[in-house]
């Protein structure tokens, strides 16, 4: 059966700090792979998501990349943490176009 | 589109009543919509799809009703329990890899 890993679970960062969040799938090969983050009480925000190795779509101009360094494995980034990068990023892989997504148990970032 | 700036809509209902959770989708050429389910702090989880070609779809006591020409997602839940109790997503998809969520409903079941 496929599974998603992510972590950490919960990460608080100072301002201007680098940052690397990870996840990866298991039982499944090619796999879509987006992140998302949620901002307390509000809905989803796609960031970006990754069709194939080293293909990332960005969706949402701002201090946050991606990277897909292998096929299951998709990183996303930044060098400086701003305040408002703060929230719930969610890490959520899918067999393709329309198809349904699942996702990790997402990590709570705190910019400090 | 997406609608992520905005404050979530919440809906209370009674253990034991009916509930309908609504979505209005703008992108006319999407044809897959699934709904989540997500509890606090955790992922969010699949419940139900149904693809532009149904206009209602059935699970076990969900079913889901696609209005193509007004644009529009509907949840139904019957005989709500406490444990239904969560943020309820809409998400669209259009033949691309990308997949959108709506805003979202708060549901609440009183006991």
């Amino acid at each position: 059966s496929q599974t998603i890993h992510q972590w950490p679970a919960t990460l608080v960062q100072p301002v201007g700090s680098p940052l690397s969040l990870e996840c990866t799938v298991e039982g499944t090969s090619n796999p879509n792979l987006y992140w998302y983050r949620q901002a307390a009480g509000r809905g989803l925000q796609l960031l970006f998501y990754s069709v194939g190795i080293g293909q990332i779509s960005s969706e949402v101009p701002q201090n946050l990349s991606a990277s897909r360094p292998q096929d299951r494995q998709f990183i996303l980034s930044s060098k400086k943490l701003l305040l408002s990068d703060s929230g719930f990023y969610l890490c959520a892989w899918s067999k393709g176009e329309n198809t349904e997504a699942f996702f990790g148990q997402g990590t709570r970032l705190t910019v400090v | 589109g997406e609608s992520v700036g905005l404050h979530l809509p919440t809906l209370s209902v009674q253990e034991g009543d009916n509930s309908i959770i609504n979505c209005a989708y703008s992108n006319s050429a999407s044809d897959y919509f699934i709904w989540y389910k997500q509890e606090s702090g955790k992922g969010p989880q699949f419940i139900i799809d149904i693809r532009s070609n149904m206009d209602k779809r059935q699970g076990q006591r969900v079913t889901v009703l696609l209005n193509k020409t007004v644009k529009h997602l509907s949840l139904q839940i019957a005989a709500t329990q406490p444990g239904d109790s969560a943020v309820y997503f809409c998400a669209e998809n259009n033949n691309n890899n990308d997949m959108r969520f709506g805003a979202g409903t708060r549901l609440t079941v009183k006991p």
